[in-house]
């Protein structure tokens, strides 16, 4: 059971608009730390894609996009494309725990 | 380029001991944390550890407290992870990472990781 929470899955179809949920708790994202998201292709190492909750490294495509209110935080993902299709996972910081991950979003692009 | 590089996949038997390693290039070694991040066949990231390579300061998440060891040396700029005996539980693809990280009368807070390795694969089978 990981402290954040994802949801297991998501899709869409190409050219759509997706978010992906991160929910934490006060000694997490609710007390104020940041969240951060990684993209992981299959067989391949993850990759930043947003940190301090809504910046996005250099190369990134704007179509991805970072947002926290409370305890959550949510990736958005717009103009969908195939290449897309990858596992999504939110990272924070736990005052008693130290660092934390979400548990894993699969993102299928139907 | 800043970049770590991992030492290859390893198979090992139950029982047996571990050291792999995570060398850092094109940075000062010295002078920024490095992580380890365990992900579990078909599974999620978990967040095992990190230390400081200036002056070995070691940080364990408390499920990985006890369970394995992290090191570095500093002259060869290279962090490891290790294990005394191994588990068939231990199966799994083993990142490090930099993490980003903030100082404050508090103490340290950790943030993003970037780069990573390119991973380690360890297997551990009778």
């Amino acid at each position: 059971q990981s402290v954040l929470t994802q949801p297991p899955s998501v899709s869409g179809a190409p050219g759509q608009r997706v978010t992906i949920s991160c929910t934490g708790s006060s000694s997490n994202i609710g007390a104020g730390y940041d969240v951060h998201w990684y993209q992981q292709l299959p067989g391949t190492a993850p990759k930043l894609l947003i940190y301090g909750n809504s910046n996005r490294p250099s190369g990134v495509p704007d179509r991805f996009s970072g947002s926290k209110s409370g305890t959550s935080a949510s990736l958005a993902i717009s103009g969908l494309q195939a290449e897309d299709e990858a596992d999504y996972y939110c990272q924070s910081y736990d005052s008693s725990l130290g660092g934390v991950f979400g548990g894993g979003t699969k993102l299928t692009v139907l | 380029e800043v970049q770590l590089v991992q030492s290859g996949a390893e198979v090992k038997k139950p029982g047996e001991s571990l050291k792999i390693s995570c060398k850092g290039s094109g940075y000062s070694f010295t002078s920024y944390w490095i992580g380890w991040v365990r992900q579990m066949p078909g599974k999620g990231l978990e967040w095992m550890g990190i230390i400081y390579p200036g002056d070995s300061d070691t940080r364990y998440s408390p499920s990985f407290q006890g369970q394995v060891t992290i090191s570095a040396d500093k002259s060869i700029s290279t962090a490891y992870l290790q294990w005394s005996s191994l588990k068939a539980s231990d199966t799994a693809m083993y990142y490090c990472a930099r993490p980003s990280y903030y100082y404050d009368s508090s103490g340290y807070y950790f943030r993003w990781f970037d780069p990573w390795g390119q991973g380690t694969l360890v297997t551990v089978s009778s």
